[in-house]
């Protein structure tokens, strides 16, 4: 089955140490996504990658971040400078970004990060 | 600027009424509009999408929504709500860039 994984499910940290979050997809898509979900405040986008050893900065970069080496997978590292990064973490993926057509993004289940 | 408005933040309906999402974008072309749908804990899941042609979308679980270009809104329906439909609904749409709305809430009750 195609899709979208991430792991772990839970993840704790501690202060001061960096973390990274797995995201890997099968569904031989060019972009990727990572946002940061906090309670009413819907999506926020950390980073995209449109393609492989490419990325772009998303509206919330600071303190987090991210490589492309391989088109199925894009990690995120969230580091010692995010100063509030207790948070739910999705991955998406989509066809493309959207500049050249309208596609979906499908989701991964998600990685909830708590810092100690 | 594109954008993407759920004006409510949290809706309550009784088991097998009816329900209506409003969703309302701004941008200066025709976007592209999608409804997902997220439970607790989980990723989201695409509902439906509107690309162009017909404005009335129809979408899995029951769900339909009907773009309207003079009201630049997207609204989501449902006319008998399941109380497995309780969970974040979220609008987004593509321009130059996917954006989301904050979500809203649905609470089903007996």
């Amino acid at each position: 089955d195609g899709g979208i994984t991430q792991s772990p499910k839970y993840l704790f940290r501690k202060e001061g140490q960096n973390v990274t979050l797995s995201c890997e997809q099968n569904l031989n898509h060019d972009a990727m996504y990572w946002y940061r979900q906090d309670p009413g405040q819907g999506l926020r986008l950390i980073y995209y990658s449109q393609i492989v050893n490419d990325f772009q900065k998303g509206d919330i970069a600071e303190g987090y971040s991210v490589s492309r080496e391989k088109k199925e997978s894009f990690p995120l590292t969230v580091t010692s400078a995010q100063k509030n990064p207790t948070a739910f973490y999705l991955c998406a993926s989509s066809i493309d970004t959207g500049l050249a057509g309208a596609y979906e993004q499908f989701f991964g289940p998600g990685t909830r990060l708590t810092v100690l | 600027a594109q954008s993407v408005t759920q004006p409510d933040i949290h809706i309550t309906v009784s088991e097998g009424a009816s329900l209506e999402l409003r969703c309302n974008y701004s941008y200066g072309a025709t976007p592209y509009l999608f409804w997902y749908v997220q439970s607790p804990g989980q990723g989201l899941q695409l509902l439906l999408k509107y690309f162009s042609g017909d404005t009335l979308v129809q979408g899995i679980k029951g769900f339909e929504a009907e773009f309207k270009r003079s009201q630049s809104s997207f609204n989501l329906r449902k006319p008998s709500v399941h109380w497995s439909d309780a969970a974040e609904y979220f609008c987004g749409s593509t321009g130059n860039q996917f954006y989301f709305g904050t979500g809203t809430s649905l609470t089903v009750i007996p």
